[in-house]
């Protein structure tokens, strides 16, 4: 089975300090791999998504960066945080749909979620 | 780029009664729209999908409706029980990509 795993869970970091998050997919190969952010009471905004290794697509303009050096690894970064980047940040997997699909089976599945927090 | 709307006021229904959340999209129809359900600290679980060329889909108590002439998505919990109180996201998706709305606070009162 796929399991999908993110660390760190919390974390406080002062700000201009950097940034690395990292998550990790198991069981699964080739998956699609996403980055979202979800302030208080808002909604879950995408950030990047990877359909390969090297390949990110940024969905917004801001101070964070995403790269995928291994298959089943994404990993968020930032050279130096803002107040504005505090947020609970969720890393999820889905499979790609190929075109010879009949269900849209690419539902997606979360990680546990990082919790930070910048002051 | 998409706009998704769900209700914004937090609901609040009697066990047993049946709840009702929407979901209001803009510009074009998505290929198919998701319902997932998030607890508190944690990632949002897959619930349910439906196609664009589907009007209706059950679950056990579950089920969705999608109408892309008036672009909304209707999701109901019948038999509400105070273990279904969470929050509530729809997202579209078209091709790889996903769009969640904001999501709608849902709260079963025993």
């Amino acid at each position: 089975s796929q399991t999908i795993h993110q660390w760190p869970a919390t974390l406080v970091q002062p700000v201009g300090s950097p940034l690395s998050l990292e998550c990790t997919v198991e069981g699964t190969s080739n998956p699609n791999l996403y980055w979202y952010r979800q302030a208080a009471g808002r909604g879950l905004q995408l950030l990047f998504y990877s359909v390969g290794i090297g390949q990110i697509s940024s969905e917004v303009p801001q101070n964070l960066s995403a790269s995928r050096p291994q298959d089943r690894q994404f990993i968020l970064s930032s050279k130096k945080l803002l107040l504005s980047d505090s947020g609970f940040y969720l890393c999820a997997w889905s499979r790609i749909r190929l075109p010879r699909d009949i269900l849209p089976y690419n539902e997606q599945f979360f990680g546990p979620g990082t919790r930070l927090t910048v002051l | 780029s998409q706009k998704i709307e769900q209700n914004s006021e937090a609901l609040n229904i009697q066990e047993g009664k049946t709840a009702t959340l929407t979901c209001n999209y803009t510009n074009y129809s998505p290929a198919y729209l998701q319902w997932y359900r998030q607890d508190p600290g944690r990632g949002p679980v897959f619930l349910l999908l439906i196609r664009e060329n589907e009007k209706e889909k059950r679950k056990e108590r579950l089920k969705v409706t999608f109408d892309t002439t008036l672009k909304q998505s209707l999701f109901h919990i019948t038999a509400s029980q105070p273990a279904d109180s969470a929050t509530y996201l729809c997202a579209l998706v078209t091709g790889n990509q996903f769009y969640f709305g904001t999501g709608t606070s849902l709260t079963v009162i025993p």
